[in-house]
């Protein structure tokens, strides 16, 4: 059972472009949303995180936008640039000890 | 990155053997976890630890054990190693925000 559905798998854009992955969830008990940045050759690191009571959230080029009814969020880059070139993950997190459910990952690379 | 360090980075073996991988940590975090990465799956959670001695099994824990005897130190035990466990092998400990974990380099498991 897939409790987490992330969108596009790969991403191409033009540096400037700004890019949007988007992540599907089930679980109604997830109590924080983040999205977690991986390069190559490199550990996942926090990125930006959202709560469930709150629609947007930015922080500098990053932005996460909540949607409870649809159970959806997504990030959004801003001026993109070709050093955010790099693996996103959604990673919900389950309620109170739950642990991160991370999504299959959005490949995005941003052109000079 | 937290002050995490996994060993071996790199490892090649074969079918039927034992491989134990280490994750030692500065920080003196208490959650601890090890996730497989494979190409389409994201990152898998195989174990994790709430404390010393205190552990318990994630979304792929057949095959693997774990052992903290130490705050600092997490290992990864493959009894007997199999051709599917080829991965790389992300460690990672908990922050102070429930929903931000620190990950190590990885390290990158062929078995043969």
């Amino acid at each position: 059972q897939q409790q987490v559905k992330q969108s596009p798998q790969s991403l191409i854009v033009q540096k400037g472009g700004i890019p949007i992955i988007n992540c599907a969830y089930e679980n109604t008990a997830f109590d924080y949303f983040p999205w977690y940045q991986q390069f190559p050759g490199k550990g996942p690191a926090l990125l930006i995180a959202i709560r469930p009571d709150v629609s947007e959230k930015k922080e500098g080029r990053f932005t996460i936008s909540f949607n409870k009814s649809a159970k959806q969020f997504s990030l959004h880059i801003m001026d993109s640039q070709p050093g955010d070139s790099a693996t996103y993950f959604c990673v919900p997190k389950g309620g109170s000890q739950g642990n991160l459910i991370f999504g299959k990952g959005t490949k995005l690379s941003v052109k000079p | 990155d937290a002050g995490i360090t996994q060993s071996p980075r790199h490892k090649v073996t074969e079918t039927g053997t034992p491989v134990t991988l280490r994750c030692h940590q500065t920080e003196n975090h208490r959650y601890m976890y090890w996730y497989r990465q494979d190409p389409g799956h994201g990152l898998r959670l195989i174990h994790y630890s709430y404390g010393v001695k205190d552990t318990d099994k994630g979304e792929v824990s057949d095959g693997y054990s774990v052992s903290r005897s130490k705050t600092e130190d997490f290992l990864l035990t493959l009894e007997s190693a199999t051709s599917s466990q080829t991965s790389v092998y992300f460690c990672a400990t908990q922050g102070t925000s429930s929903y931000e974990q620190y990950f190590g380099p990885g390290t990158r498991l062929t078995v043969t």
